[in-house]
């Protein structure tokens, strides 16, 4: 067990719906690093929160868009789904010592 | 720009030994890791090496880092069915930033 909680583990949904992850860090860690894992395009960094600030982005949509809030937990908001956001989406924090601890995923299906 | 390669399978047999190699593009990155991902579960830590180190062991864990080819391998001795995952590579850049970037993930499959 890492630590980090992610809700829903599954989801199905259709195209054009807006979902919402929600992660919660490992108890004291205040960086929060939200990954897409899809089989064509590996593991791909989206976007970090440090401490309710952005940090760092990757390569996160416009549609996509993310926040922290100020008892550290984060959801990652996904809006105008396409077929091709079908994909495991990592919640993974840290402590400041360079090793990420990940959540289980969220599993999102878009029929 | 960065990027990270790796062989996206590995078949081996029990109690022999497995090594999973990985190239990556950025000289400057300044740490390497090898994360393990289980079926259905997230990613997890395994080792990691420091720029300045040619090898690490770690049990049956020895990471061997060529800095001039920009090449890391792991090798797990004695394999397991429990070490069938997919092992994935990630490297990240030197100064505050802490964000690794992965390679697509190797997958190991042991086998009797």
């Amino acid at each position: 067990d890492s630590g980090v909680t992610q809700t829903p583990k599954h989801l199905i949904t259709a195209t054009g719906q807006r979902v919402t992850l929600r992660c919660s860090p490992r108890s004291g860690d205040l960086s929060v690093y939200w990954y897409q894992q899809s089989l064509d395009q590996g593991l791909q960094f989206l976007i970090q929160y440090y401490n309710g600030e952005e940090r760092a982005k990757g390569n996160i949509l416009e549609r996509f868009s993310a926040q922290q809030f100020p008892d550290l937990h984060s959801e990652l908001n996904l809006s105008s789904l396409e077929l091709g956001d079908s994909a495991l989406y990592f919640c993974a924090s840290s402590g400041g010592d360079r090793e990420l601890f990940f959540g289980e995923g969220s599993r999102l299906t878009v029929l | 720009g960065e990027d990270v390669e790796q062989s996206l399978f590995l078949s081996v047999r029990e109690g022999d030994s497995s090594v999973i190699n990985c190239t990556y593009t950025d000289s400057s990155s300044t740490y390497l890791y090898w994360y393990k991902q289980e079926p259905g579960a997230g990613l997890q830590l395994l080792t990691y090496i420091f720029s300045n180190m040619d090898m690490k062991q770690d049990q049956r864990l020895t990471v061997l880092l060529n800095k001039k080819d920009k090449h890391l391998s792991l090798r797990i001795a004695d394999t397991q069915t429990g070490d069938s995952a997919i092992y994935f590579c990630a490297e990240t850049p030197p100064g505050g930033s802490y964000i690794p970037t992965f390679g697509r993930g190797t997958s190991l499959i042991v086998h009797p």
